[in-house]
């Protein structure tokens, strides 16, 4: 199936640094979102950038997508250890027959030690 | 609140054993979606509904049945479970209009244990 593949599979970090996420995917899109889930609990919606944009703010969090290289990344600024989650990449596909359907990676797990 | 609720959290069965995760929105949203979690494999999408009476198959429908009857619920169904179905599942709702600008809303999660 079509999916999004986050890179690295693991970030550790310190208190106060930077954490960048990358994401690829292979077709085109509608939108990209990312996602962040604590350990065993449900996904929360992050940020969505559609596929006409090409950065995207949210409090600490920084998205930019590239559609030519079909990639996208997730910034989070001066982290702190309450950020220590897994973060997922979605693509919502630009087909009408994938419509309601959005496709995962398999995540990136950060860990921020304080 | 705006949520989507699953029910039960926990559940241990036995091979074979019918069962039933509930789902329920109160958004009044037309999409929702069953997602099954598993170590090393991320999200995989089991049947999503895009509205009333419309269902379809997802990447890994095999063993699973759903319905839409109301559009606020959005039931899925083991009806002979195995231990391959030992997973945690994600039910999901997103509103047409507001799925290109929101994203999805998931439930809390419910992690099926099969013996």
């Amino acid at each position: 199936s079509q999916q999004g593949e986050e890179d690295p599979q693991a970030l550790s970090i310190q208190e106060g640094e930077n954490a960048t996420m990358n994401c690829s995917y292979k077709t085109s899109i509608n939108n990209l979102q990312w996602y962040r889930q604590n350990s065993g609990r449900g996904l929360v919606h992050l940020i969505l950038i559609r596929s006409n944009e090409r950065e995207k703010h949210s409090g600490r969090l920084r998205v930019t997508l590239d559609t030519s290289k079909k990639s996208s990344s997730l910034l989070i600024t001066a982290s702190r250890a309450a950020d220590t989650a897994s973060y997922f990449c979605a693509t919502d596909l630009d087909r009408g027959s994938t419509l309601g359907r959005l496709y995962f990676g398999r995540g990136t797990q950060l860990t921020v030690w304080p | 609140e705006a949520q989507v609720t699953q029910n039960p959290r926990y559940l241990i069965t036995v091979t074979g054993k019918k069962l039933t995760v509930t789902c329920s929105q109160n958004m009044n949203h037309e999409y929702m979606s069953w997602y099954r979690q598993d170590p090393g494999l991320g999200l995989r999408q089991i049947y999503y509904s895009m509205n009333v009476e419309v269902t379809d198959k997802g990447d890994v429908p095999e063993g699973y049945k759903v319905s839409r009857k109301e559009k606020r619920n959005f039931p899925l169904i083991l009806e002979s479970p195995s231990p391959n179905q030992t997973s945690l599942y994600f039910c999901a709702s997103s509103a047409g209009w507001s799925r290109a600008n929101y994203g999805y809303t998931f439930g809390s999660g419910t992690r099926l244990t099969v013996v």
